[in-house]
């Protein structure tokens, strides 16, 4: 199985912050990697397809980059809806495999 | 407007087996993967498996033995079976639209397993 791997595991940030997380694939998936992102109670939602293509309304605030191995979600300026946690998941082969997470809080 | 509802029995004896239903609403099952993943409690998503519109599916190998996912066009929905649980199958499930990208998802259904 493919192996994903995220960091931070937690972190804190103001409103207004521009904030990056990072997930690394344990070998290359080109760049069949979406996010998500799950707030407590709710079902994950998705944000990023392919690495970087923003999913039909999410706001334009988040980012994704990145191919093979390496990836980011990037926030250009946190909003307060978005403090969540954050699944990176490898979409390249069966079976796929999710990110630990990463929990966004409010400093 | 596309949404998943899914339901099934919340309490369950270890051994026994597990069975969730997802009905699906404003997509036709024939147009599409669908999935189920599951999240235990204090840790991450875990994919099981999906079907296809041909019903087709493809299971995690870890719970490969124990799992069946299959399709009811008719009815439109898909159901998820997971037997001889044990307190490791605690979690909350949730089925979803999609096979390596997952789009729209189910609200959850905690599944507890407990003597």
């Amino acid at each position: 199985d493919i192996q994903m791997t995220q960091s931070p595991s937690s972190l804190s940030a103001s409103v207004g912050d521009r904030v990056t997380i990072t997930c690394r694939a344990s070998q290359s998936i080109s760049t069949y990697l979406n996010w998500y992102q799950q707030k407590p109670g709710k079902a994950p939602e998705l944000l990023i397809y392919a690495a970087s293509n923003l999913q039909s309304g999410v706001p334009s605030n988040f980012s994704g980059s990145g191919s093979g191995t390496d990836f980011t979600l990037t926030f250009s300026s946190l909003q307060p809806e978005d403090f969540a946690t954050y699944f990176c998941q490898q979409s390249y082969t069966t079976p796929y495999t999710f990110g630990p997470g990463t929990k966004l809080e409010i400093k | 407007q596309v949404q998943l509802q899914q339901w099934g029995a919340g309490l369950l004896k270890p051994s026994e087996t597990l069975s969730l239903t997802c009905a699906v609403y404003g997509a036709s099952l024939n147009d599409y993967y669908w999935s189920w993943i599951r999240r235990p409690p204090g840790k991450g998503l875990e994919w099981i498996g999906e079907i296809n519109y041909s019903g087709i599916t493809t299971y995690n190998p870890s719970l490969k033995s124990r799992v069946t996912i299959s399709l009811d066009t008719s009815k439109k929905h898909f159901s998820l079976k997971l037997t001889s649980v044990t307190a490791a199958d605690t979690a909350v499930y949730y089925c979803a639209r999609g096979g390596s990208t997952t789009d729209y998802w189910g609200q959850g259904a905690l599944v507890t397993v407990s003597s």
